[in-house]
């Protein structure tokens, strides 16, 4: 079964609007942490933001926020005040275990993102 | 964050050759290094994971013995693709995790094989 699913292969967005990039997880570990990663036509992998399962609040990095909703199992990636920069593929990952845990990272598909001038 | 190295950041190699990736943590210690590939347009595929000074754990479908991979040092982990086909060709990353347990991911290398 597919532990990170991202449904949005594609996604536009107008240059300076915001937009939010979709991904439901898939665990019965209740010590996890999930994370959005950027990576541009250059091929590296950015680190973006991070959420952990037993965080109160939802994560934000600047123009970056995590919609964590546990009981829904979605942590979705709001992209405020998008630029032409963010134009890119956004992956969702999962990290199974606790802090301590060097466990893998479970990636969803990717959605690429297009901002439009 | 801490900085991951990858050398060859590209490289071409003919059929029935083998190559060698060099991954290198350059300001932390890697106990753990991961190694992923990933085609054109798709996500990151976990091939293996290894510890320092054990042998690495692969994933299900990934052949050791084509994808030998060694993690010597806290800082040095290297992949070679061995007897190399076309079907090889792919974009390859490496990932570092210290003692925070953070990934900190190389710049990749993109292998064509001929």
């Amino acid at each position: 079964a597919q532990k990170i699913t991202q449904t949005q292969p594609g996604m536009f967005v107008q240059e300076k609007e915001a937009v939010t990039l979709d991904c439901t997880y898939d665990t019965s570990d209740p010590s996890y942490g999930l994370f959005w990663y950027k990576q541009p036509s250059s091929g590296e992998m950015i680190f973006l933001i991070y959420q952990g399962s037993y965080d109160q609040q939802n994560a934000t990095e600047g123009r970056y926020s995590l919609n964590f909703q546990k009981a829904r199992k979605s942590a979705n990636l709001v992209i405020s005040a998008s630029q032409l920069g963010d134009s890119a593929m956004y992956f969702c990952a999962m990290r199974e275990g606790g802090s301590g845990n060097t466990g893998k990272l479970i990636f969803g598909q990717g959605t690429t993102l297009q901002v439009k001038p | 964050g801490a900085v991951v190295s990858q050398h060859p950041s590209w490289v071409i190699c003919k059929s029935g050759t083998s190559v060698k990736i060099e991954c290198r943590s350059l300001d932390f210690q890697a106990t753990t290094m991961f190694w992923y590939r990933q085609f054109p347009k798709q996500s990151l595929m976990l091939m293996a994971t290894s510890n320092e000074g054990s042998k690495a754990t692969y994933e299900q479908g990934v052949e050791k013995d084509k994808f030998l991979i060694n993690h010597a040092s806290l800082t040095l982990s290297t992949l070679t693709v061995t007897s190399a086909h076309p079907e090889d060709s792919s974009f390859y990353i490496c990932s570092g995790s210290g003692a925070n347990y953070e990934q900190y991911f190389g710049p990749g290398t993109r292998l064509t094989v001929t």
